[in-house]
C-alpha cells in the first residue's frame, strides 16, 4: 500500500513569505498531483507532473523520482492562497489517486 | 473551460434509505472517480471506471455501493442503505487519459451527504 506523506500538516505565514510544502511517497508512481482545496470544500487542480519542475505564476512544483519527494513553493504568499494543499500520487496499474492528509496554509496579512 | 458538475450540492438522508449522488464528467474525458472526505479526514478513493465498468474499487465501497453510466453523460453513485458512517463529501473526479502525466483530474464541487 502506498503511503503518501505531507509536511508541514498547518503552515501559518505572513504575507508575502516564500513557502514549501513537501509530499514524501513510499512507492513508485506514474504522476504526482498537486491539488488546492478551498474552505468551501472545493477541489482544484494545481499541477501534475511526473518529472522535473512546473511553474504557473507564483506556483513551483519539483518532482524527484529516485527519492520518492515533491515540492510546492508559494513565492510572495497572498492570503487568498490560503487553503488546504494535497498532495496526490498516481500508480496506473491500479489507475487510482493515493492522497496525502493535506497542508492546511493559512497566510496573514 | 468545461467542468465537472454534481448534484445535488447538499443531500440530508435517513438512516437506511437509498440515495444517488449524479455527476457529469467532462465530455471528453474517458476515466471517471469517486472519493469521499469525512469531515477533517483526507480523501479517500472509492472507485474508478472506464468503459463501462470498474476498473477499481476501494475496500471502503462495498455491496451497498454502485456506479452506473445510464447514459454516456450521468455517472452516478448509489449508496443502497445509508449508515451513519457514510456522512462525508462526496467528489467525483474525470479524467481524459491514464497514459498522459499532463493529464490532470478535474473534481466537481462534491455532494454533502448527510446521514441522520
Amino acid at each position: 500500500k502506498n503511503e503518501v506523506e505531507q509536511s508541514p500538516q498547518n503552515l501559518t505565514a505572513q504575507e508575502g513569505e516564500f513557502i514549501t510544502i513537501n509530499c514524501s511517497y513510499s512507492v513508485g508512481i506514474s504522476a504526482l498531483h498537486w491539488l488546492q482545496q478551498h474552505p468551501g470544500g472545493g477541489i482544484v487542480s494545481l499541477f501534475m507532473l511526473s518529472s522535473g519542475k512546473k511553474k504557473h505564476g507564483r506556483l513551483i512544483a519539483t518532482i524527484n523520482i529516485q527519492e520518492k519527494h515533491s515540492s510546492l513553493h508559494i513565492t510572495a504568499s497572498h492570503p487568498r492562497d490560503s487553503a488546504v494543499y494535497i498532495c496526490a500520487v498516481f500508480i496506473i496499474t491500479g489507475n487510482q489517486f493515493y492522497f496525502g492528509t493535506g497542508t492546511s496554509l493559512t497566510v496573514i496579512p | 473551460e468545461p467542468e465537472v458538475t454534481q448534484t445535488p450540492s447538499h443531500q440530508v438522508t435517513q438512516m437506511g434509505q437509498e440515495v444517488i449522488l449524479r455527476c457529469v464528467p467532462i465530455s471528453n474525458h474517458l476515466y471517471f472517480y469517486w472519493y469521499r472526505q469525512i469531515l477533517g479526514q483526507k480523501v479517500e478513493f472509492l472507485v474508478s471506471f472506464y468503459n463501462n465498468e470498474i476498473s477499481e474499487k476501494s475496500e471502503i465501497f462495498d455491496d451497498q455501493f454502485s456506479v452506473e453510466r445510464p447514459d454516456g453523460s450521468n455517472f452516478t453513485l448509489k449508496i443502497r442503505s445509508t449508515k451513519l458512517e457514510d456522512s462525508a463529501m462526496y467528489f467525483c473526479a474525470s479524467r481524459k487519459s491514464v497514459w498522459d502525466s499532463n493529464s490532470p483530474l478535474h473534481f466537481g464541487n462534491g455532494t454533502r451527504l448527510t446521514v441522520t
